[in-house]
């Protein structure tokens, strides 16, 4: 595997469920990111991540909480999630370093819809 | 409040002509200028991107105009392919891990 991937790439689920998305990085980046894109709106950054520390929670609901047990490995639990919550998901690396430490790299996303 | 403007929504062109597309944004604060290119079913990929000390850079058919004192930066994409037709995003970023987006412009090149 190179590059960010995301699992699952598809996910159905009715408002009573627990799901959780996984991403993992094969960057070597120490920044891990969680965003939400939405039809015809911009990408809303919901969680950053550095070095496995949160550094960021852009007034997300509690319904979405964030693990990051390492720099390779970023989650996102899902429980009682609403119809608006529908959407696709995007996790993004960066090398957290450098000249380019905020040059981000997307996975292909998780689109989730809620029933 | 949306940091970055984008514009237009979305745009045709011919197969070898020239789509521009602009953005604007309001904090001068802002040092780090990506365009980002997304196929259906895919992730944002990093296409290019500028910082202010320079006011043009050009990487084969792709170029960024970016203009400090008008708040302003534009993609430019030269001898448009169908291969070409995606959504390009705009973003802008200051001293930290936060990218800011535009909303999107879909490009349809004709064949």
């Amino acid at each position: 595997e190179t590059g960010v991937t995301q699992t699952p790439r598809h996910l159905v689920m009715g408002m009573t469920n627990k799901k959780s998305l996984k991403c993992e990085q094969h960057l070597g980046h120490n920044a891990m990111y969680w965003y939400k894109q939405s039809a015809k709106k911009p990408l809303e950054l919901m969680f950053v991540y550095s070095l496995e520390e949160r550094v960021e929670n852009n007034s997300v609901p509690s319904r979405f909480s964030p693990e990051c047990p390492n720099s390779s490995h970023l989650f996102l639990h899902l429980h009682t999630l609403q119809p608006e919550d529908s959407a696709l998901y995007l996790c993004a690396s960066s090398p957290g370093r450098g000249r380019f430490y905020n040059e981000q790299f997307f996975g292909p996303g998780t689109r989730l819809t809620v029933l | 409040q949306q940091q970055v403007k984008q514009s237009p929504q979305s745009l045709i062109v011919q197969k070898g002509g020239i789509s521009i597309i602009n953005c604007a944004y309001e904090n001068t604060a802002f040092d780090y200028f990506p365009w980002y290119q997304q196929f259906p079913g895919k992730g944002p990929a990093l296409l290019i991107a500028i910082r202010p000390d320079v006011s043009e850079k050009k990487e084969g058919r792709f170029t960024i105009s970016f203009n400090k004192s008008a708040k302003q930066f534009s993609l430019h994409i030269m001898d448009s392919q169908p291969g070409d037709s995606a959504t390009y995003f705009c973003a802008a970023s200051k001293d930290d891990y936060k990218l800011s987006f535009g909303a999107g412009t879909t490009v349809t090149v004709r064949a």
